[in-house]
């Protein structure tokens, strides 16, 4: 089993859509967790992060963690053109040598 | 927020050709900066992490002597493929922690496409 399992996807929404992105882990050991977002021959961006579980929310994005069920989740509301990209969740461990651990990364496209 | 840049952007070179990838960080000072490797549809994987002033540390399955990482400075980190061949066309991307950096602290760069022909 990966640490770290993700959806494949593609995934094709119409704009305004609510999206929900997934991911799995198996590491009971992750403590932070991020989603990045990935523009196609880019890099990737740090779009939201979590200690730990529970919810946060910048402004159309909200990132949910439950470590109980070893479970995150990104959620983009009212979704627009301009977010289509490769969403990838990470995670790591504390310490100042942790390394982040990917998922697989997830293609959105928003229609107009 | 911080700006890691990398240089070539895009490159092609012959089958047993070297290759050097920098990777800059703009405007702080990074003490520790990783090399990432991306094929098509698949995640980043870890190659390795490089601490200024000392030598790489690699990810198991990772060559070396292949893939020569030099971080002499604390804006400048270093990939050199040397004697490429075609199995080692990919996207390579390096990030660049803060000093005293936490987990989320690590900033991307925009990544350089090795073609080997």
């Amino acid at each position: 089993q990966k640490e770290v399992e993700q959806d494949p996807g593609p995934l094709s929404v119409p704009e305004g859509a609510i999206v929900s992105l997934n991911c799995t882990y198996s590491n009971s050991a992750f403590q932070y967790f991020m989603w990045y977002r990935q523009y196609s021959r880019k890099g990737p961006e740090l779009l939201m992060y979590t200690y730990s579980s529970g919810n946060k929310e910048d402004g159309r994005f909200t990132a949910q963690v439950d470590k109980s069920s070893k479970y995150i989740s990104l959620f983009i509301r009212d979704s627009q053109p301009s977010d289509s990209a490769t969403y990838l969740c990470a995670m790591t461990p504390t310490g100042a040598n942790s390394k982040l651990t990917f998922g697989k990364g997830i293609t959105l496209s928003v229609r107009p | 927020g911080a700006v890691v840049s990398q240089h070539p952007s895009r490159v092609i070179c012959k089958s047993g050709t070297s290759v050097k990838i920098e990777c800059r960080s703009l405007d702080f000072q990074a003490t520790t900066m990783f090399w990432y490797r991306q094929f098509p549809k698949k995640s980043l994987m870890l190659m390795a992490t490089s601490n200024e002033g000392s030598k790489a540390t690699y990810e198991q399955g990772v060559e070396k002597d292949k893939f020569l990482i030099n971080h002499a400075s604390l804006t400048l980190s270093t990939l050199t493929v040397t004697s490429a061949h075609p199995e080692d066309s990919s996207f390579y991307i390096c990030s660049a922690r803060l000093p005293q950096g936490g987990y989320n602290e690590q900033f991307f760069g925009p990544g350089t496409r090795l073609t080997v022909l």
